[in-house]
């Protein structure tokens, strides 16, 4: 079945550094996210992206945060100068099709555990 | 905010037992839908209903959706110790592209074998 891997599973950071997590969407899919999940908390929205474009976003992506699709498979989400509430799990999703178009399924990836000190 | 939420924030059942969940949201929406969540991994889509659909059902799950009340239901019949999880709804409010979701603050099940 296919899935949306994301890479790496667990990085360590001071604060103040830059940081890049990454994912590869499911092939087919067209509209991709980024959510995050400080530990034992909610799940957050950050980011929505679709042809080559951020399509929304929350007031928690902000001028630290930037995201990007550099090729035809990769889909990546930057944090520039890293805070220690920058600490959390952020997962990567995709889907098929916008939510005005039909129903829209997210399809997550395993997350990627970033800590920083 | 749109968010969610849901309630109980935990609840544990032996195995065999249902379960029921509850979430509650803000504004008119597209779509309500439910993930699950194993502790450590990403989230699992469940099961989605319309905003025009009053009950649906997959295998042992029941999810009800009640927009008077802008309230949703998810019932998990004759539960087994893998059911242990924790469960979120996500909503897409209407009028909006559909492209965000938001997730409650989930419901952490834990059955007891």
């Amino acid at each position: 079945e296919p899935e949306v891997t994301q890479t790496p599973s667990h990085q360590v950071t001071q604060m103040g550094q830059e940081v890049i997590l990454r994912c590869v969407p499911i092939s087919n899919h067209l509209y991709f996210y980024w959510y995050r999940q400080i530990l034992g908390q909610k799940v957050e929205f950050l980011v929505s992206f679709y042809n080559n474009e951020i399509s929304e976003k929350s007031e928690i992506f902000d001028d630290q945060f930037s995201v990007e699709r550099p090729d035809g498979s990769n889909f990546t989400l930057k944090i520039r100068s890293t805070k220690l509430e920058d600490s959390a799990m952020y997962f990567c999703a995709s889907s098929e099709r916008s939510g005005r178009a039909g129903a829209n399924v997210l399809t997550f990836g395993a997350g990627s555990r970033l800590t920083v000190l | 905010s749109q968010q969610g939420e849901e309630d109980p924030q935990a609840l544990s059942i032996q195995e065999g037992e249902n379960a029921t969940m509850n979430c509650s949201y803000k504004t008119s929406i597209n779509n309500l839908q439910w993930y699950r969540q194993n502790s450590g991994r990403g989230l699992v889509h469940l099961i989605l209903i319309r905003s025009n659909e009053r009950e649906k059902h997959s295998g042992r799950l029941r999810v009800t959706l009640d927009t008077s009340k802008k309230s949703s239901s998810l019932l998990i019949t004759a539960s087994r110790a893998a059911d242990t999880a924790s469960y979120f709804c996500a909503t897409d409010f209407l009028g909006n592209t559909g492209n965000q979701f938001y997730f409650g603050t989930g419901t952490s099940l834990t059955v007891i074998p």
